[in-house]
């Protein structure tokens, strides 16, 4: 079935990069995102990336895609206090628009 | 970017009572939107796909006479909790896909029944 994975903690230094991982089991799956979701609001679209795309790059965000691995990542380039929320991995599998959320990391950056 | 919004954004109910939440897409019209639950400190499950012009498709577990869904228009979806009871509490968050594979969610709906 359906499973997306993600480690739930992260702690960075404000100022250092911070790379948040998430793994997925559906290999038809056809986009994958990342949101961000801070205290008591809903979630946010960061990015996105389809999965014949080995990379995006967008301002400070970067995704790199492993698709043999099944392997999504997100890097925060010079991460700061407002970067502090949860971040969720999503798959969108085949031919439907629903999304497979994993767990959620929730990103701590301290000064 | 598309923007979605829910109302009310917090809502307090008696046991045994029903809620209705709305679910617009603003700038764009959804043929499907999908209804979301989330519990504190947890990920989002997914609930419901809402349908505009035909019945909702559930997911497992989600009992569909207790949480109503009316896809009444292109840009509005709604949610129905019925018969409210505590265990109910929770946050729910709908979201509509664009048609660039982008989806947007709406910026959800606290539900705290006594």
């Amino acid at each position: 079935g359906e499973d997306v994975e993600q480690s739930l903690f992260l702690s960075v230094r404000e100022g250092d990069s911070s790379v948040i991982n998430c793994t997925y089991t559906d290999s038809s799956s056809t986009y994958l995102y990342w949101y961000k979701q801070e205290p008591g609001a809903g979630l946010q679209l960061l990015t996105y990336i389809f999965s014949n795309m080995d990379m995006k790059q967008d301002q400070r965000l970067t995704v790199l895609l492993n698709k043999k691995d099944k392997h999504l990542s997100l890097r925060i380039a010079d991460t700061q206090t407002g970067d502090s929320a949860i971040y969720f991995c999503a798959e969108r599998s085949g031919g439907y628009n629903k999304l497979i959320f994993g767990a959620g990391t929730r990103l701590a950056v301290h000064p | 970017g598309a923007v979605v919004s829910q109302h009310p954004s917090w809502v307090i109910c008696k046991s045994g009572t029903s809620v209705k939440i709305e679910c617009r897409s603003l700038d764009f019209q959804a043929t499907t939107m999908f209804w979301y639950r989330q519990f504190p400190k947890q990920s989002l499950m997914l609930m419901a796909t809402s349908n505009e012009g035909s019945k909702a498709t559930y997911e497992q577990g989600v009992e569909k006479d207790k949480f109503l869904i009316n896809h009444a228009s292109l840009t509005l979806s709604t949610l129905t909790v019925t018969s409210a009871h505590p265990e109910d509490s929770s946050f729910y968050i709908c979201s509509a896909p664009s048609e660039s594979y982008e989806q947007y969610f709406g910026p959800g709906t606290r539900l705290t029944v006594t």
